[in-house]
């Protein structure tokens, strides 16, 4: 079984690019995460999904960060503009209703 | 709020020496109790879990004990190997919303 896939693995951009991470999840789990993990520290996160519907985004800045799962399977995690303060690892993770996450391996985002 | 604080890093160990990381939360009601590891370029995978007080987690050689009255999580695990090198992350999850919490993750080197 594929396991959480997440593209790309690495990205490097100017401040003030947009950036944007895709997240595909384990077929048939409907609920999907977004962490971020800055350097030396635990995941946060960001957002959760089940299915289509964002059922807590409290810890999204949504000035600049936004997310989307049209059709309830992957899933696109957007930032605009990026700042420097935004290098960090992307994670997400998937799961059957609230039972285990299943983490993919990262985008590791730097902002020059 | 909920919190999870795990001993710093990095610990370092010759081969088959005794483990600990020790990992205390602060949490309403009753939480599950996870422990994470992450090896170098991969995603974060489940190692143990305990749902209840008491509870005993178990895998891989590497154990966990949930303790109410201490509030405490420790990992352990008897002989280390050099393959157990990672970071190891705490956790707990509350309520029915499925959201974790993590500790700020504890390297592990294993010296043959």
């Amino acid at each position: 079984e594929a396991g959480v896939v997440q593209s790309p693995r690495y990205k490097i951009i100017e401040k003030k690019q947009p950036v944007a991470f895709w997240c595909n999840p384990i077929s048939g789990h409907n609920t999907l995460y977004w962490y971020l993990q800055n350097l030396g520290q635990g995941p946060e996160l960001l957002i959760r999904y089940e299915n289509e519907e964002a059922v807590d985004d409290s810890q999204l800045p949504k000035d600049r960060f936004s997310a989307e799962r049209l059709k309830g399977v992957d899933s696109t995690l957007k930032i605009q503009p990026a700042e420097l303060g935004d290098s960090a690892v992307y994670l997400c993770a998937s799961s059957s209703e609230l039972a285990e996450q299943f983490f993919g391996p990262g985008t590791r985002l730097t902002v020059l | 709020g909920n919190s999870v604080t795990q001993m710093e890093g990095p610990v370092t160990l010759s081969e088959e020496a005794f483990l600990t990381i020790n990992c205390t939360y602060t949490a309403t009601g009753y939480p599950s109790l996870f422990w994470y590891v992450q090896y170098p370029g991969e995603g974060l995978q489940l190692l143990l879990k305990a749902t209840k007080a008491d509870d005993k987690g178990s895998n891989k050689g590497f154990e966990a004990t949930y303790r109410k009255e201490t509030t405490s999580f420790h990992l352990e695990k008897g002989s280390v190997q050099v393959s157990d090198s990672a970071v190891y992350f705490c956790s707990s999850s509350s309520g029915n919303t499925g959201k974790l919490i993590f500790g700020q993750g504890t390297t592990l080197q294993v010296k043959p």
